[in-house]
């Protein structure tokens, strides 16, 4: 499974819009990229999936560049609500290996009013 | 529709004891997992489940079993607790394919568990 680099942290007002971005030089041809969002004291939750270009739904979009080195998670207009801990996986979606989600630290987000 | 279902969501064992954790979906999911959380931590994949009568480990199964004899649940169990076993567990549920557009898992809110 493919390694992922994501911040540690990031802290950002109420109201902007915050990027976070997950590196992932390793990625192979069939892997999808995922993104989870855990609340303290909850289990992950997931946000958005994407293979390439560019995703949206109602929560966030996926931004994913043609070399599929490295993606960017976009949330609109952050809130309080929104404070958490984003994990971005890649792995391949069916098959072999889709059962193994490789969770790292994540990225903590602080929202602050 | 309930999700992912997890009981206890609160347990104190003495070391040397066994007990099972238990996760149960009704969402028809193929796939089922067993993480552990400790703090500052992601999530470690204990054992996992592709279907009914299937199962497999994961990076950390030491100290722990797992069944499945149907498909909504999937329990797992503490041999001989340990301290080191102190952890948030949380057991999840997928499609094997992705249906819908969604192709995630589905966490329970988790176990918190402490050995003494």
């Amino acid at each position: 499974l493919a390694k992922t680099t994501q911040p540690i942290s990031m802290d950002s007002y109420e109201g902007q819009e915050v990027n976070i971005t997950c590196s992932h030089n390793n990625i192979a041809t069939n892997d999808y990229i995922t993104w989870y969002q855990q609340f303290p004291s909850q289990g992950p939750r997931f946000i958005i999936q994407g293979y390439k270009t560019k995703v949206t739904n109602e929560v966030a979009s996926l931004f994913i560049p043609a070399d599929r080195k490295s993606s960017t998670l976009s949330l609109p207009r952050v809130s309080l609500s929104d404070t958490a801990v984003y994990y971005c996986l890649v792995g391949p979606y069916s098959g072999a290996g889709s059962y193994q989600l490789t969770f790292g630290k994540g990225t903590k987000l602080s929202v602050i009013p | 529709n309930a999700g992912v279902t997890q009981t206890p969501k609160f347990q104190v064992l003495k070391t040397g004891q066994s007990m099972t954790l238990q996760c149960a979906q009704d969402m028809n999911h193929e796939y089922m997992s067993w993480y552990r959380q400790d703090p500052g931590m992601g999530l470690r994949l204990i054992h996992y489940s592709v279907g009914a009568g299937i199962t497999d480990q994961g990076e950390v199964p030491n100290g722990y079993n797992v069944s499945r004899s149907t498909t909504e649940d999937f329990p797992l169990r503490l041999l001989s607790a340990a301290p080191s076993q102190t952890s948030v567990y949380f057991c999840a549920s997928s499609y094997s394919r992705g249906r819908g557009g969604n192709y995630g898992y589905t966490f329970g809110s988790g176990t918190r568990l402490t050995v003494v």
